[in-house]
């Protein structure tokens, strides 16, 4: 099993662009989230989901969107990127508690 | 929002000795989580604890909850220079496994 991957490792936005970050989890969790982690600091949530179809936002939603068509695949789109979006964004999955988490992606947005 | 809440910030020990970091949170809560991030790189689970429950081992960790004091700690034993790292807590309050993360302790064992 890979777990939960993420792409890209790292990416440079300019102000205004928009992106993708994927994430893909191969464990059949139902429950996926993403979390952006600013330096010294812990995770906030940003969007979560139970189930394929369904989706609800976190602590931190204004300029992502997300959606769920596959139990696999959960991406999160960055619509017009700031640089108050730079930051680490961890995707991560989970289905009795336990969370597993990919490795990150370190976005910088100038 | 529910948050954890760490406490100390950072905690620099000798290797050999235990660290134990406490987790304070706001509302009643389904279960409770410590996870540990080292430089630069993802979360690893360490531990859950129930909200029914009120101690747990898992090798040289221990972690104690009391929710009526909405607060737990996690104790390491004879702790090792690999120890060094972040520890978080995570708290699950609807079990829809909706987190909330506190800022970490910083935990720095010298070898």
């Amino acid at each position: 099993n890979a777990g939960v991957t993420q792409t890209p490792k790292f990416q440079v936005l300019k102000t205004g662009q928009s992106m993708t970050l994927q994430c893909a989890q191969d464990m059949n969790h139902e429950y996926m989230s993403w979390y952006r982690q600013d330096p010294g600091m812990g995770l906030r949530l940003i969007h979560y989901s139970v189930g394929a179809g369904i989706t609800d936002q976190g602590e931190v939603p204004n300029g992502y969107n997300v959606s769920r068509s596959t139990t696999e695949d959960f991406p999160l789109r960055l619509l017009s990127a700031a640089p108050s979006q730079t930051s680490v964004y961890f995707c991560a999955s989970s289905s009795r508690g336990e969370q597993y988490f990919g490795p990150g992606t370190r976005l910088t947005v100038t | 929002s529910q948050q954890g809440e760490e406490d100390p910030q950072a905690l620099s020990i000798q290797e050999g000795e235990n660290a134990t970091m406490n987790c304070s949170y706001k509302t009643s809560i389904n279960n409770l989580q410590w996870y540990r991030q080292n430089s630069g790189r993802g979360l690893v689970h360490l531990i859950l604890i129930r909200s029914n429950e009120r101690e747990k081992h898992s090798g040289r960790l221990r972690v104690t909850l009391d929710t009526s004091k909405k607060s737990s700690s996690l104790l390491i034993t004879a702790s090792r220079a690999a120890d060094t790292a972040s520890y978080f807590c995570a708290t699950d309050e609807d079990n829809f496994n909706k987190f909330y993360f506190g800022s970490g302790t910083k935990l720095n064992v010298k070898p």
